[in-house]
């Protein structure tokens, strides 16, 4: 199946600085990714759809001032969390598709820990 | 998106068959059924779907009820490795539509 490429898989800040998630598709173009957040003991929760070239969708209660999402390539998507503080300490998971598909790939997921 | 209904938890017994049921009751006639699972700290992993025949892989199969309300995702010899999160899905037919997730079927595979 295809493989997407997420980085990093762990990340550790301080509370009130930003960090960066990068989701690639390394054998196929993405039309649309997806980025969930999962709790532990949770399900996923999705948190926005996002589209080549175009704005991403944000799930209602996801604040996009906090969650910048930018998809400016067909293999490219990142997730920014602005301003984090602990309670944003989640695993972070990717998903890539494209038109036409019926199967989505996931990538490894990153676990954000913010002290 | 119409909803899926799966138990909780399940256990098998390494080397046993599995049957993993899932309602679907208010699926639409264009819904997909997916299957997907998530082992400990990774991202979820496809494993199949279906629309109304029967399916089979390498990895398991899906028996999908005659009035599509219903499906089970059949593992044929549980390993270790199967222990995971089992997620149905219902995915509409589109351009790469989203996966809602649901609480899914945690398997325990004991030796």
């Amino acid at each position: 199946g295809a493989v997407v490429s997420q980085h990093p898989s762990r990340v550790i800040c301080k509370s009130g600085t930003s960090v960066k998630i990068e989701c690639r598709s390394l054998d196929f173009q993405a039309t649309t990714m997806f980025w969930y957040r999962q709790f532990p003991k949770q399900s996923l929760m999705l948190m926005a759809t996002s589209n080549e070239g175009s704005k991403a969708t944000y799930e209602q209660g996801v604040e996009k001032d906090k969650f910048l999402i930018n998809h400016a390539s067909l293999t490219l998507s990142t997730l920014t969390v602005t301003s984090a503080h602990p309670e944003d300490s989640s695993f972070y998971i990717c998903s890539a598709s494209w038109a036409g598909n019926t199967e989505a790939f996931f990538g490894q997921g990153t676990r954000l820990t913010v002290v | 998106d119409a909803k899926t209904t799966q138990p909780n938890s399940m256990e098998s017994n390494e080397e046993e068959p599995v049957h993993l049921p899932c309602n679907h009751s208010t699926i639409s006639g264009t819904d997909y059924i997916h299957w997907y699972r998530q082992l400990p700290s990774q991202g979820p992993e496809y494993v199949i779907h279906g629309l109304t025949s029967n399916v089979n892989n390498r990895m398991a199969s899906l028996a999908i009820a005659e009035d599509r309300k219903s499906s089970t995702l059949i593992l044929h010899r549980a390993t270790l490795r199967d222990a995971a999160v089992y997620y149905c899905i219902l995915r509409a037919v589109g351009t790469a539509s989203k996966l809602t997730f649901g609480t899914g079927t945690r398997l325990q595979v004991t030796l």
